[in-house]
């Protein structure tokens, strides 16, 4: 399995507080991105990098913010956290864009009160 | 805007059988369809993937079926077994500065009876 670390892996907050999510990677990959699963959505691509301190956004990215200083780490932020936002998140990693897969992190459950 | 849209949302199949799990997109630049396998409270794993160049890939007892005219895929799972049961969804990216943004269908929960 791909070196990907999630934490927490289980969350609950109450609506209006700072949230942060955590990716951590042993394997040097360059791109790195965070999507959110709910039912009947699949999973939707909220902000992505393409190196450190380069980022994008993704399909669903309001109210969400993300930083990358390092290579093995990719913060996703809820700046103040909605119920909308309740969903299981996954960072994924992949070393070309264009010709590697990604490997998926096993997943942050996060439930907003 | 659904641009990946996925069918059926549930299968049911019998071990031996064969699963079928089809997607139809949009956009005329994807060029990558992944399929992805997720059981529960596991990231999803890269099951099989193919580019527009070829119409069909196997690996092992599993198949994508892919029509570029059409703008469909699809995924055979020959001689289902139950270990099989998990979600399965399709995705796309696009080449060119799309950086391997993946747009995945809405998913289909596979259950294989023994």
């Amino acid at each position: 399995d791909a070196g990907i670390t999630q934490s927490p892996r289980h969350k609950v907050t109450e609506t209006g507080t700072p949230v942060t999510l955590r990716c951590h990677q042993t394997e040097n990959h360059r791109y790195m991105y965070w999507y959110r699963q709910d039912p009947g959505h699949g999973l939707r691509l909220i902000h992505y990098s393409y190196g450190v301190k380069d980022t994008d956004k993704g399909e669903v990215s309001d109210g969400y913010s993300v930083s990358r200083s390092k290579t093995e780490d990719f913060l996703l932020t809820l700046e103040s956290a909605t119920s909308s936002q309740t969903s299981v998140y996954f960072c994924a990693i992949s070393a070309d864009a264009f010709n590697q897969p990604q490997h998926f992190g096993d997943g942050t459950r996060l439930s907003i009160l | 805007q659904q641009q990946v849209k996925q069918s059926p949302q549930s299968l049911i199949v019998q071990k031996g059988g064969i699963s079928i799990i089809n997607c139809a997109y949009e956009n005329t630049a994807f060029d990558y369809f992944p399929w992805y396998q997720q059981f529960p409270g596991k990231g999803p794993a890269l099951l099989i993937a193919i580019r527009p160049d070829v119409s069909e890939k196997k690996e092992g007892r599993f198949t994508i079926s892919f029509n570029k005219s059409a703008k469909q895929f699809s995924l055979h799972i020959m001689d289902s077994q139950p270990g099989d049961s998990a979600t399965y969804f399709c995705a796309a990216s696009a080449g060119g500065t799309s950086y391997g943004k993946l747009t995945f269908g809405q998913g289909t929960i596979l259950t294989v009876h023994p």
